[in-house]
């Protein structure tokens, strides 16, 4: 257990419906990032937040999805009008000013 | 049960043997590198990191060795165990860069026969 929890583990949706994701990060790491990881792949860069402030986002990052880190703390990626191809796992990792990231346990999201 | 300057997307071993897991990376601007093991259904677990000004850095029963004329880092486990069975990625960053986010290398998959 690294310290960084996410919620729900798993999710299943029809497509078309809009769903939340929450990350809670290791105590005081102002860095936040989210990934995304299909089967057999290794994760994929999304989105970084400096504290509250969202600073890159990929291009993977299409304008269904938005993150927000309100206060710094724990942050929530949304996706809305889930499609098939959403289907993945969704990691979110922190880091506390040094450059190693720890990640928690996913949530894996399931587009019917 | 090892190989030395390939990637293989997956790595069969005995266990008690001494496994090595390669990866090449893309940019020569990188200059922190992590190893990262996952099992299935969770996240990648921090194993081992390095950095630029480094060739070879020694954990609990793991090695990493960096190789920055061919852009190429292998993750050496000794004494392999079936714990050790899992999809190990290689990490990069470019510390100069803003975000620090992580590109990760192919994962390779290790299995460990008992």
């Amino acid at each position: 257990d690294t310290g960084v929890s996410q919620d729900p583990r798993h999710k299943i949706t029809k497509r078309g419906q809009n769903v939340t994701f929450r990350c809670d990060p290791i105590s005081e790491h102002n860095r936040l990032y989210w990934y995304r990881q299909t089967l057999g792949q290794g994760p994929e860069f999304l989105t970084y937040f400096q504290n509250e402030a969202q600073l890159e986002k990929s291009r993977l990052l299409s304008d269904r999805f938005s993150a927000e880190r309100p206060k710094g703390s724990f942050s929530t990626l949304e996706i809305q009008r889930t499609e098939q191809g959403d289907s993945a796992m969704y990691l979110c990792a922190t880091n506390g000013g040094t450059d190693t990231q720890y990640f928690g346990p996913g949530t894996r999201l399931t587009v019917l | 049960g090892e190989s030395v300057g390939l990637h293989l997307p997956t790595l069969s071993v005995q266990e008690g043997d001494n496994s090595i897991i390669n990866c090449a990376y893309s940019n020569s601007a990188s200059d922190y590198f992590i190893w990262y093991k996952q099992e299935s259904g969770k996240g990648p677990q921090f194993i081992i990191d390095i950095r630029s000004n480094m060739d070879k850095r020694q954990g609990q029963r793991v090695t990493v060795l960096l190789n920055k004329t061919v852009k190429h880092l292998s993750l050496q486990i000794a004494a392999t165990q079936p714990g050790d069975s899992a999809v190990y990625f290689c990490a990069e960053i470019e510390s100069s860069g803003n975000t620090g986010k992580l590109i990760f290398g192919q994962g390779t998959t290790l299995q460990v026969k008992p």
